[in-house]
């Protein structure tokens, strides 16, 4: 299903708890990434990763967590303090340093609905 | 950082006529610009891209134009189809052709084509 996986799909959560989305590659890319997707706001960049071990935040990071333990995989956390997290999350890779660099292959998404 | 202005939000045309999407940028040290299409319910998929050292290109029906100097690149699609219809998503590279930090994306244009 593209080489990306998320999930889970649709992930409902109550105020104060914090909630991990699973993001899982097997297109051996080097980078990913974690967009936030809200209607007519277009995709933000919450936190990309080029290697393993090393992340850096994107122009949303405020209240998001990553890690990047493995190069297939690379989880987001929304914890409690994002005030606003119910949002539409898509996850990202791309081939680093190579034609093709920065070509982004999407996962399918995670639709998060804070009750 | 960069600031990609995408305009206009939404669109509507004739099957069969063709549309335009155009998007600005600020940072003129970007030199990548791709262009993705998600329809509903579906992940980004890129359709074009284009770097700085061109002015034009094209792909069957549809087509990127760029002006480096004004800092603005447009999407072109012609003889318009109803699997068109879908959110256009346009994006810039502030580093361009290498490194993984992330695009910045416009806001989208929703483009419906009517029958």
């Amino acid at each position: 299903d593209g080489g990306i996986t998320q999930s889970p799909k649709y992930l409902f959560r109550k105020e104060g708890q914090n909630v991990t989305l699973s993001c899982e590659q097997n297109l051996n890319h080097d980078a990913m990434y974690w967009y936030r997707q809200d209607p007519g706001q277009g995709l933000r960049l919450i936190y990309y990763s080029q290697i393993v071990n090393d992340f850096q935040k994107g122009d949303i990071a405020e209240g998001y967590s990553v890690s990047r333990e493995k190069k297939e995989s690379f989880p987001l956390t929304v914890t409690s303090a994002q005030k606003n997290p119910t949002a539409f999350y898509l996850c990202a890779s791309s081939i680093e340093g190579a034609r093709g660099a920065n070509v982004l292959t999407f996962g399918a998404g995670s639709r998060l609905t804070v009750l | 950082g960069e600031n990609v202005e995408q305009h206009p939000s939404t669109l509507s045309v004739q099957e069969g006529d063709s549309a335009v999407i155009k998007c600005t940028y600020s940072d003129s040290a970007s030199n990548y610009f791709p262009w993705y299409k998600q329809e509903l319910g579906k992940r980004p998929q890129l359709i074009i891209d284009i770097r700085s050292n061109v002015g034009e290109k094209k792909d069957q029906r549809i087509a990127v134009t760029l002006n480096k100097t004004a800092k603005h690149f447009s999407l072109h699609i012609t003889e318009t189809q109803p699997e068109d219809s879908a959110v256009y998503f346009c994006a810039a590279h502030p580093e361009g052709g290498g490194g993984a930090d992330g695009l910045t994306f416009g806001k989208g244009t929703h483009l419906i084509i009517q029958p």
